[in-house]
């Protein structure tokens, strides 16, 4: 009965690689949302989705392409990994209302080599 | 732009004392600030919601209070137990209320 799940949870690649993380929810909410933990622990957001549709799209190189394929999937994609994608990718989601708040999956470690 | 920080990386305390972390944001109010809990190796989790017109919010051991004119939240933890021992993360809306931006985050480590 997990909310919010993602898969792989460690993720180690070459440098270069093309790899997707995968995220589903099971709680109905209307709003999915991508951040990135950097090792400082900075939570930044990335993308957030609406119904399917891209609503938030902060400054994130375009070798990231997230994918909707209904409201409750949203996934990552990431081209040509470089050095710097190391990190802890999280998938949020929430019902996508005002003060609404998020609901985090277990995260996925990606390590570029 | 709008930040949001939290100035101690890192809170030692004894166990039963209350542990006092701060988050402090710059420019507008928000209308609401968050505050989540972050074990290791874990996703955040929501622990309580504070709105602009709020001067105190009560969950069990957990109290928040927003100061706007210190442009301040507090989150208390009384009666501290190790087991409180996470990272705390605070964070603000932005004004369509759809995106949340994150502090820093407080390490508390609550000893025995």
């Amino acid at each position: 009965d997990t909310a919010v799940s993602q898969t792989p949870k460690y993720l180690v690649t070459q440098m270069g690689n093309d790899k997707s993380i995968k995220c589903e929810q099971n709680l109905g909410h209307d709003t999915m949302y991508w951040y990135k933990q950097d090792s400082k622990k900075f939570l930044k957001i990335m993308f957030s989705y609406n119904n399917k549709e891209l609503i938030i799209n902060e400054t994130v190189p375009n070798r990231f392409s997230p994918k909707s394929p209904d409201k409750a999937h949203l996934n990552l994609h990431i081209n040509s990994l470089e050095l710097g994608d190391s990190a802890v990718y999280f998938c949020a989601s929430s019902r996508g209302e005002d003060t609404d708040t998020q609901y985090f999956g277990p995260g996925t470690r990606l390590t570029v080599l | 732009s709008q930040k949001i920080e939290q100035n101690s990386e890192a809170l030692n305390i004894q166990e039963g004392k209350t542990a006092t972390l701060t988050c402090n944001y710059t420019n507008y109010s928000p209308a609401y600030l968050q505050w989540y809990r972050q074990d290791p190796g874990r996703g955040p989790v929501f622990l309580l919601l504070i709105r602009e017109n709020e001067k105190e919010k009560r969950k069990e051991r957990l109290k928040v209070t927003f100061d706007t004119t210190l442009k301040q939240s507090l989150f208390h933890i009384t009666a501290s137990q190790p087991a409180d021992s996470a990272t705390y993360l605070c964070a603000r809306g932005n004004n369509a209320g759809n995106m949340l931006t994150f502090g820093g985050g407080t390490r508390l480590m609550v000893k025995p």
